[in-house]
């Protein structure tokens, strides 16, 4: 899987719009990108995968350029509930894993600790 | 959406003691899914994949006899960690992929609640 790197951390204020910033550099022509969102003494949630140019739902954005070897979630109008630390994971999503009949575990990053303030 | 759970969510145990904890899909079947283990402050890691009706595949460093891992059935995995250490304690997290792409979409993993784990 292809090695990602993240801001440690973010400051922001409730009613901005947030930007986070994942490299992978050697992402793979087969490699998806994709965020989580993790709160304390949760599971991590599923926010938005890409595999390029831009993909929104209903809570996120995700911008990534032709060479693929950034991506940016971006968080509209953010609340004090987002704060969280948020995953870039980069990865085959449909390579068969060991197992012979499903796929790989995913590798997680160290994240960014996202803050909101009031 | 897709639903995994987790029992117990909390578990407080002495040491030498074995703890078991099971994963659910509740709404969708899972050949396959996967064991995190998360220390405070730090990020998940991947520590085996379970699969139904076969052996599960351990990561590198993590001990087959200590973390035990059945996967009895399409909807349920367990694991349970035999002689339990205080270095043991941590977040324990289960997470389940729909491959058939019934719940949400194709290949997205849907992760459990986690379980506290606290050996005294």
């Amino acid at each position: 899987l292809a090695k990602t790197t993240q801001p440690i951390s973010m400051d922001s204020y409730e009613g901005q719009e947030v930007n986070i910033t994942c490299s992978h550099n050697n992402i793979a022509t087969n490699d998806y990108i994709t965020w989580y969102q993790q709160f304390p003494s949760q599971g991590p949630r599923f926010i938005i995968q890409g595999y390029k140019t831009k993909v929104t739902n209903e809570v996120a954005s995700l911008f990534i350029p032709a060479d693929r070897k950034s991506s940016t979630l971006s968080l509209p109008r953010v609340s004090l509930s987002d704060t969280a630390v948020y995953y870039c994971l980069v990865g085959d999503m449909y390579r068969s894993g060991d197992s012979g009949g499903g796929a790989d575990g995913l590798t997680f990053g160290k994240g960014t600790h996202l803050i909101i303030q009031p | 959406g897709a639903v995994v759970s987790q029992h117990p969510s909390r578990v407080i145990c002495k040491s030498g003691t074995s703890v078991k904890i099971e994963c659910r899909s509740l709404d969708f079947q899972a050949t396959t899914m996967f064991w995190y283990r998360q220390f405070p402050k730090q990020s998940l890691m991947l520590m085996a994949t379970s699969n139904e009706g076969s052996k599960a595949t351990y990561e590198q460093g993590v001990e087959k006899d200590k973390f035990l891992i059945n996967h009895a059935s399409l909807t349920l995995s367990t694991l349970t960690v035999t002689s339990a250490h205080p270095e043991d304690s941590s977040f324990y997290i289960c997470s389940a992929r729909d491959l058939q792409g019934l719940a949400g979409g194709l290949n997205e993993q849907f992760f459990g609640p986690g379980t506290r784990l606290t050996v005294l």
